[in-house]
């Protein structure tokens, strides 16, 4: 069964620090791979996803995750964060059949301070 | 353009009572549905998901339901509430898109607290 591992439950930063969040998982196929954010009273909304090709992929905010498959990794970067960063990130990883649901690890709080 | 609308948006519910929390979508066909449970510190947990009407598949054996009447209907439910049920509840449907990746998108939640 997949499985997704967030390694760290809350990360204060303040502005202007580099972000790395970790996320590894458990699959025994070819995995699509995503990260999540849910700011606060938002929605979930998708930050970047993986499906193929180059294993390092840019989403929206300046967010960037790299692929590293022989360590089973998606982890999560961003260079410098705003305190407008401050929400919850998951990470999550399906099958790459369309029927098979996505699973997702326990989130990963952050909270960039001034 | 595809919607995902759910309600309600908040319930308050004594023990034992039954629940019914419901979710559809609009602007697709035959999406695949998904119930997940938000709870912190223990990001979302798979509840059920459907790839078709009548078709449910449950991951977490527990004390809830889930049904699909209709393409684009997936109601969740309960015929006797537990103080654990209480959550945030998540609808999401999939859909392909035109990059080939199947993407999850998300309803608004219902917060449901048992009492």
């Amino acid at each position: 069964a997949q499985s997704v591992s967030q390694h760290n439950h809350h990360v204060i930063l303040s502005e202007a620090a580099s972000l790395e969040l970790g996320c590894n998982y458990s699959y025994g196929g070819t995995v699509n791979l995503f990260w999540y954010v849910q700011y606060p009273g938002q929605h979930l909304q998708l930050l970047l996803k993986y499906f193929s090709g180059d294993p390092l992929v840019k989403g929206i905010k300046g967010f960037e995750a790299e692929f590293i498959k022989s360590k089973f990794s998606f982890n999560l970067r961003k260079p410098s964060v705003q305190w407008s960063d401050t929400a919850e990130y998951f990470c999550a990883v399906s099958g790459n059949s369309g029927n098979t649901p996505l699973v997702f690890g326990k989130g990963t709080r952050l909270s960039v301070i001034a | 353009s595809q919607t995902i609308h759910q309600w309600p948006a908040t319930l308050v519910q004594p023990v034992g009572s039954p629940l019914s929390l419901e979710c559809t979508v609009e602007g697709t066909s035959n999406p695949n549905l998904y119930w997940y449970r938000q709870a912190a510190g223990r990001g979302l947990q798979l509840l059920f998901y459907s790839v078709g009407i009548g078709q449910i598949s449950s991951e977490v054996p527990q004390n809830l339901s889930a049904s699909r009447p209709q393409d684009r209907q997936f109601i969740l439910s309960s015929k006797k509430l537990l103080l654990s049920d209480s959550g945030f509840y998540l609808c999401a449907w999939k859909g392909i898109r035109a990059s080939g990746a199947n993407v999850l998108t998300f309803g608004a939640g219902s917060r449901l607290t048992v009492l």
